[in-house]
């Protein structure tokens, strides 16, 4: 079975530039989390998703990043305008269920460069 | 969610048993313990999860103390392929799923 699907795997942009990250999760799963992955913060989750619906978006770091999963099979994350500081490995993971308990699968991630 | 205190890096040798503890002294009643497991350009793998004692599966072992403030992850005999960044997370029951990362433990495994 394929895991979770992320694309582009490599992102070089230009500051400004509107940036959209994607991802499909496993077929089944009814979570969906976005990370960011820095050398100075490490792993961030900046939201997540359960059935489709936001849960928690208290992570996302200001009105620049918005997130939208439009069905069961498909998120995207956007930055809009990017900047250098989102230069970063974003991940996205999806489970079965949501509870603290469900195992995550991660995706390979989109390394983002904004220049 | 209680925050949790791990050894930034560890060495060991082929063959070795490797042994990382984490703290979380602020532990409540219904978190659960999971540690996951990452390797260069790849997103973060599960290995173990577990609530109180010994939990024991075909990669690892984890072991709970009863006051549950401190936990540790065991890899037996572990391989150069081990070589990776170990994260020990505290997961709350009534937090959906939302996992908080550390800054994790990096193992170096030598030849």
């Amino acid at each position: 079975d394929a895991g979770v699907i992320q694309s582009p795997r490599h992102e070089v942009t230009e500051m400004g530039q509107e940036v959209t990250l994607r991802c499909k999760p496993i077929s089944g799963h009814n979570s969906l989390f976005w990370y960011r992955q820095t050398m100075m913060r490490g792993l961030e989750l900046l939201i997540y998703f359960n059935n489709n619906v936001p849960i928690d978006d208290s992570g996302m770091p200001e009105d620049r990043f918005s997130a939208k999963m439009p069905n069961a099979s498909f998120s995207t994350l956007k930055i809009q305008p990017s900047e250098p500081r989102d230069s970063a490995v974003y991940f996205c993971a999806s489970s079965f269920g949501g509870g603290a308990t469900d195992t995550q699968y991660f995706g390979p991630g989109t390394r983002l460069t904004v220049l | 969610l209680a925050k949790t205190t791990q050894p930034i890096s560890m060495d060991s040798y082929e063959g070795q048993e490797v042994n990382i503890t984490c703290s979380h002294n602020n532990i409540a009643t219904n978190d659960y313990i999971t540690w996951y497991q990452q390797f260069p350009s790849q997103g973060p793998r599960f290995i173990i999860q577990g609530y109180k004692t010994k939990v024991t599966n075909e990669v690892a072992s984890l072991f709970i103390p009863a006051d549950r403030k401190s936990s540790t992850l065991s890899l037996p005999r572990v391989s150069l392929s081990d070589t990776a960044v170990y994260y020990c997370l505290v997961t709350a029951v009534n937090q959906g799923g939302k996992l908080i990362f550390g800054q994790g433990t990096e193992l170096s495994v030598k030849p």
